[in-house]
C-alpha cells in the first residue's frame, strides 16, 4: 500500500530551522503538498507541487524533494509556528490522496 | 473571498447514514478547473482523504472507504454532498470540506477548506 512517513515531532528553538521530512516510493512521480494545522483550526495549505508557496504565506516557509523524501523548512521559525504539519500526495495513478501521520512542531 | 461550509447532523446513530452538505459562496462550484473534497479527522488524530467531486460528475473515491460513500454535487445550489453508510464509532470525525485545483494535469492543492463539523456516530 502507498504511505506516506513522517516523524512524529520535531522540536527547535526560535530563530532556528525546522526541517520536516515526507519519504514515500511514489513521490519522485507526484508532488508532495504540505499543510499546517493549529488546535481548533482548518489545515492550511503552505506548499504545493513540492516547493511553490500560495499567496500569504511567509517566505520562511520553503520546500524541497530529494528522491523519494521531501521536506518541509521553515527558516527562523516564530512561536506561532507551532502546529502540526502534514504532507499529502497522490499516488501515480492520481486518483488517491494519501496524508502522511503528520509531525508536531514544537518550538521550545 | 472563497468560502465553504459543512452543514448536517452533529450525532448519527450506528448503522445510519451520515449526510453532510458543504455549501460554496463566493465562486461558482462549476466554474471549471477545480475537483471539491471531502475530509475527515478523527479525534486527536491525522487527515484522511474521503472523495473528490468535479463539477461535471467525475469521481475519486479513498478505496478504505468506497463501498459506503457516495460524493455528489448540485450546481445549481453551488453545494456538494457526502454520503456515508452504515456508520460505526470509528467514523466518529471532524468531516471537512474543501477545494482542490486542477491544472494542466496536476493538483494544487486543497487550497480552501471549511471549518469543519463535527460528528459522532453514537446511540
Amino acid at each position: 500500500s502507498y504511505e506516506l512517513t513522517q516523524p512524529p515531532s520535531v522540536s527547535v528553538s526560535p530563530g532556528q530551522t525546522a526541517r520536516i521530512t515526507c519519504s514515500a516510493d511514489a513521490l519522485p512521480k507526484q508532488y508532495a503538498y504540505w499543510y499546517q494545522q493549529k488546535p481548533a483550526q482548518a489545515p492550511v495549505l503552505v506548499i504545493y507541487k513540492d516547493s511553490e508557496r500560495p499567496s500569504g504565506i511567509p517566505e520562511r516557509f520553503s520546500g524541497s524533494s530529494s528522491g523519494t523524501t521531501v521536506t518541509l523548512t521553515i527558516s527562523g521559525v516564530q512561536a506561532e509556528d507551532e502546529a502540526d504539519y502534514y504532507c499529502q500526495s497522490v499516488d501515480t495513478s492520481g486518483t488517491l490522496f494519501i496524508f502522511g501521520g503528520g509531525t508536531k512542531l514544537t518550538v521550545l | 473571498q472563497l468560502q465553504l461550509q459543512e452543514s448536517g447532523p452533529g450525532l448519527v446513530k450506528p448503522s445510519e447514514t451520515l449526510s453532510l452538505t458543504c455549501t460554496v459562496s463566493g465562486g461558482s462550484i462549476s466554474s471549471g478547473s477545480y475537483y471539491w473534497g471531502w475530509l475527515r479527522q478523527p479525534p486527536g488524530k491525522g487527515l484522511e482523504w474521503i472523495a473528490n467531486i468535479y463539477y461535471s460528475g467525475a469521481t475519486y473515491y479513498n478505496p478504505s472507504l468506497k463501498s459506503r460513500v457516495t460524493i455528489s454535487v448540485d450546481t445549481s445550489k453551488n453545494h456538494f454532498s457526502l454520503g456515508l453508510t452504515s456508520v460505526t464509532a470509528t467514523d466518529t470525525a471532524l468531516y471537512y470540506c474543501a477545494r482542490l485545483p486542477y491544472n494542466s494535469g496536476w493538483y494544487d492543492g486543497f487550497d480552501y477548506w471549511g471549518q469543519g463539523t463535527l460528528v459522532t456516530v453514537s446511540s
